[in-house]
Formats: C-alpha cells, sequence, structure tokens
C-alpha cells in the first residue's frame, strides 16, 4: 500500500493561501489521492480527491504533479475554521477489493489571527 | 440526506468487559469501515463490510468483530477489553466498494475509554 509523507504541522496568516504538501511516491497508477481534515477529534472531513488532473472545489484545490509522487493542498483565504489536522491519503485496495483508507499523522495546521 | 451516525458518543468500561459499538450509515451507502484512531496518532483501519460479509481486516486481533445488517447499519464488537483499546472508534460508509474513486463519509466517532 503507498504511504504518505506530510509535514507535522505548518502555520498560516489569516487570509493568506495555505498550502499544504504531500509525498506518495510510491502511488501505483489507480489510487486515487484524497484529503481529509479533522478538527477536535471529530470525524475526519473530506476536503476533495483527485488521479492526475489538477481538481478544484469550493474547498480548496489539489495540484498533483505529472509524475504523480507528490500533491499540494491549497485552501485558498484561509481561515481561523482552518485550523484542524490535514491528512494525505491514497486510496489503496486490499484484500479482496477493499478499498481501505492509509492514514499517515498528518499536517496540523494552524491559522493565525 | 442524512450522514453517518454513531452511537453513544461517549463511553467508559472496565478492562476485561466486552462493548458494542454502533453506526448508521449514510443512505445510500452499502460499504462501511470501521477505525480505530489513539490519540494523537492517524486512524487505523480495523475492517470493512459489504452486502453483510466482512470485506477486508487491518491489523486487529478476533476480539475486535463486527457486523452489518441489511439496513446497512453496523456494529463493532470489542471483547475482553484491554487499556489499550481507549481511543476514538471511527465508522465510515462509502456507496460503492468496487472503485477507488468514491471516498468515505466518516461518523463523528465513539470515544471508548477503558479503565
Amino acid at each position: 500500500d503507498a504511504k504518505t509523507t506530510q509535514p507535522p504541522s505548518m502555520d498560516c496568516a489569516e487570509g493568506r493561501a495555505a498550502n499544504l504538501p504531500c509525498n506518495h511516491s510510491t502511488i501505483s497508477g489507480n489510487e486515487y489521492v484524497y484529503w481529509y481534515r479533522q478538527i477536535h477529534s471529530q470525524g475526519p472531513q473530506y476536503i476533495i480527491h483527485g488521479l492526475k488532473n489538477n481538481e478544484t472545489n469550493e474547498m480548496a484545490s489539489l495540484i498533483i504533479t505529472e509524475d504523480r509522487k507528490s500533491s499540494t493542498l491549497i485552501l485558498p483565504h484561509a481561515t481561523l475554521r482552518d485550523t484542524a489536522v490535514y491528512y494525505c491519503i491514497v486510496k489503496g485496495e486490499g484484500t479482496s477489493g477493499t478499498y481501505k483508507y492509509i492514514f499517515g499523522t498528518g499536517t496540523r495546521l494552524k491559522v493565525l489571527a | 440526506e442524512t450522514g453517518v451516525t454513531q452511537s453513544p458518543t461517549h463511553l467508559i468500561k472496565t478492562r476485561g468487559q466486552q462493548v458494542t459499538l454502533r453506526c448508521s450509515s449514510q443512505s445510500g451507502h452499502n460499504t462501511v469501515s470501521w477505525y480505530q484512531q489513539a490519540l494523537g496518532q492517524g486512524p487505523q483501519f480495523i475492517f470493512q463490510y459489504y452486502r453483510e460479509e466482512e470485506n477486508g481486516r487491518g491489523n486487529f486481533p478476533p476480539r475486535f468483530s463486527g457486523l452489518q445488517f441489511p439496513n446497512y447499519s453496523s456494529e463493532l464488537n470489542v471483547n475482553a477489553l484491554e487499556l489499550d483499546d481507549s481511543a476514538l472508534y471511527l465508522c465510515a460508509s462509502s456507496p460503492n466498494i468496487g472503485t477507488a474513486y468514491h471516498g468515505y463519509t466518516f461518523g463523528s466517532g465513539t470515544r471508548l475509554t477503558v479503565v
């Protein structure tokens, strides 16, 4: 199963863009990159996912490098409510077609006023 | 459309006891997974159920077991509780087991404390 590597923590000024990197150098061709965030030990909240093209939704943008070995989650205008742990996940196939999430330790983003 | 709901939200049990945690999947979702999240760690995959059958398991002992019902709700059972079982237990549902495209929707979790 592909693993991900993220910096343990980052700070970002309120109103500025937050760029969260993720390395997934062992990703295989049919594996998607997913981003979730978790606030105050609530359940992880889906943000965005992609295969190889850049993606954008109302929450964020996802930039995936051409070789797919790394990606960056961009929160264009960070607010205090974006303070959370952000997880980059490669959705891998386990036994019998199981698609399980393999979580790392994530990046703890602190948005500063 | 309702999301994933879990009950109870908090629970305290004594070492050696048994516990059952419950999850109601999001409407239309036929696949459910359970995760254990220790304090300060990322969630760890326990197992997944599809059409009432276990369909994949992580590195957890047999005293962790589950059930999925015809209405796609599910249970996580843990026997012979140990202190290290203290964690946030997360349920996640998905509409389709067959592809990597469909993401999971997580519940808010059950915080289990074993004393």
